[in-house]
């Protein structure tokens, strides 16, 4: 069965420092899709990255950077320098091809960012 | 442009009451998700559609029903209340079901 775990609950850094964020998934399919989304408090789910699992090059955007391992079924997700703009909640989510396309979420890493 | 909205943005029901949200996807977007969020979790696949059709379906009871209109837009409807029901509730489009979803602010639904 398809499974996302993301076993760090709540993370707290001061501003600048670099924080890495786990996402450990399971799937049966060899076709699949990874994301991370952002929910900030106001709720609203924003869309970070997508990746397929054909393409595990890892992919950075800005002060942002994702590493896929399909070796270790992990898709991290890397905040270097962080900001406190930075602080929410954040969700790896998976696709798999066969069943549709409804993803299936983590429970979540809580990031708080301090001054 | 303008992204997924969703209305009405908070409501209050009590038990045994009926409820419907609505979504209207981004403009281009054929396809229309729901998921439930409840306090502290991730977001749970309730149904997609695609076309006016149901693609997907995921474990709710049959108190919860949805459709999708021409135009795209969607309603969840959501019968005989339970407090467990309390939630928010988002909507997300995609072009075909196959691409990336963008997700609306949600409906806060408490039941009281």
């Amino acid at each position: 069965a398809q499974k996302v775990t993301q076993a760090q609950t709540e993370i707290s850094v001061v501003e600048k420092e670099d924080v890495t964020l786990d996402c450990v998934y399971e799937t049966r399919d060899t076709t699949y899709y990874l994301f991370w989304y952002k929910q900030p408090p106001s709720g609203e789910l924003v869309f970070l990255i997508r990746r397929n699992s054909f393409d595990e090059q890892n992919e950075i955007s800005g002060r942002y950077s994702w590493n896929f391992q399909k070796s270790t079924s992990s898709f991290n997700f890397t905040i270097t320098a962080s900001q406190v703009v930075d602080s929410a909640v954040y969700f790896c989510a998976l696709s798999e091809n066969q069943a549709g396309t409804a993803l299936i979420f983590g429970k979540g890493t809580t990031l708080s960012v301090s001054s | 442009d303008a992204g997924v909205t969703q209305s009405p943005t908070h409501l209050i029901k009590t038990r045994g009451q009926h409820v419907t949200l609505r979504c209207s996807p981004i403009s281009g977007h054929k396809s229309v998700s729901w998921y439930q969020q409840v306090l502290g979790q991730g977001p749970q696949f309730i149904f997609q559609y695609y076309e006016k059709e149901e693609r997907g379906r995921g474990n709710f009871p049959d108190r919860f029903s949805a459709r999708q209109f021409p135009n795209y837009s969607s309603e969840l409807n959501v019968n005989a209340l339970l407090l467990g029901d309390s939630a928010l509730y988002l909507c997300a489009s995609s072009f075909p079901p196959q691409e990336t979803q963008y997700f609306g602010p949600g409906t806060r639904l408490l039941v009281l």
